[in-house]
């Protein structure tokens, strides 16, 4: 069964702190997605990724960095969590060939 | 990308069959139309994908008409676990366009 991983379903962090999502995915894919997911906004791009070290900015980039280091592993950063930030954080993976996105359980983040 | 245009909310009694419209007028010749859902709490599956033919698997059919304008996600017998937001999004595959644009969708209750 594929698999796209999310290392926590829910967290609580302090405004000001250094957050990192991590997401693992099992299927040798290219490309590899950071959304967020509010009610009444639906799905918003964050940043994605189409090869290890590469990134480009998704629609609301501000706020966030993001790191590639390995095929399988993509990282999104909160470099300084604010409570404008809490929100459901998915991560998605797709390949070249394979048509569907495989997205990870989510994770619930909340800034406090 | 083409947009997509969806209601917002329907209603299906379990047992029955749950056909969920979608508008994409702009459609261009090369974009596939992708399905997906998402049970609450939970990222979004993919559920079935077309490009000009009817298709059919183990969770749903689509239709798409004759124009592309439009296309029907059919579940042929719809259960209470079939509670979900159903999106719509149309995609070209390959190439430089790595996003899907996601819309709100139509949250679907299946009642008993």
């Amino acid at each position: 069964d594929v698999k796209v991983t999310q290392s926590s379903r829910y967290l609580v962090k302090r405004t000001g702190e250094k957050v990192f999502l991590e997401c693992v995915q099992d299927m040798d894919h290219e490309n590899m997605f950071w959304y967020r997911q509010d009610p009444g906004l639906g799905l918003r791009l964050i940043y994605f990724s189409y090869d290890v070290k590469m990134k480009e900015k998704g629609d609301i980039p501000e706020g966030y960095s993001v790191s590639r280091e390995k095929k399988e592993r993509f990282s999104l950063i909160l470099e300084s969590a604010s409570t404008n930030q809490t929100s459901m954080y998915l991560c998605a993976s797709t390949g070249l060939t394979v048509l569907a996105a495989f997205f990870g359980q989510g994770t619930r983040l909340t800034v406090v | 990308d083409a947009k997509t245009t969806q209601p917002t909310s329907m209603d299906c009694a379990e047992g029955r069959a749950a056909n969920l419209p979608c508008n994409h007028s702009t459609i261009s010749g090369n974009e596939y139309v992708y399905w997906y859902r998402q049970i609450h709490s939970q990222g979004p599956q993919y559920i079935i994908h077309g490009l000009k033919n009817n298709e059919t698997n183990e969770m749903a059919s689509l239709i798409i008409t004759e124009d592309r304008k439009s296309s029907t996600l059919i579940l042929p017998h719809a259960t209470l676990r079939d509670t979900a937001v159903y999106y719509c999004i149309v995609r070209v595959v390959g190439g430089n366009n790595r996003k899907l644009i996601w819309g709100l969708g139509t949250s679907l209750a299946v009642n008993p």
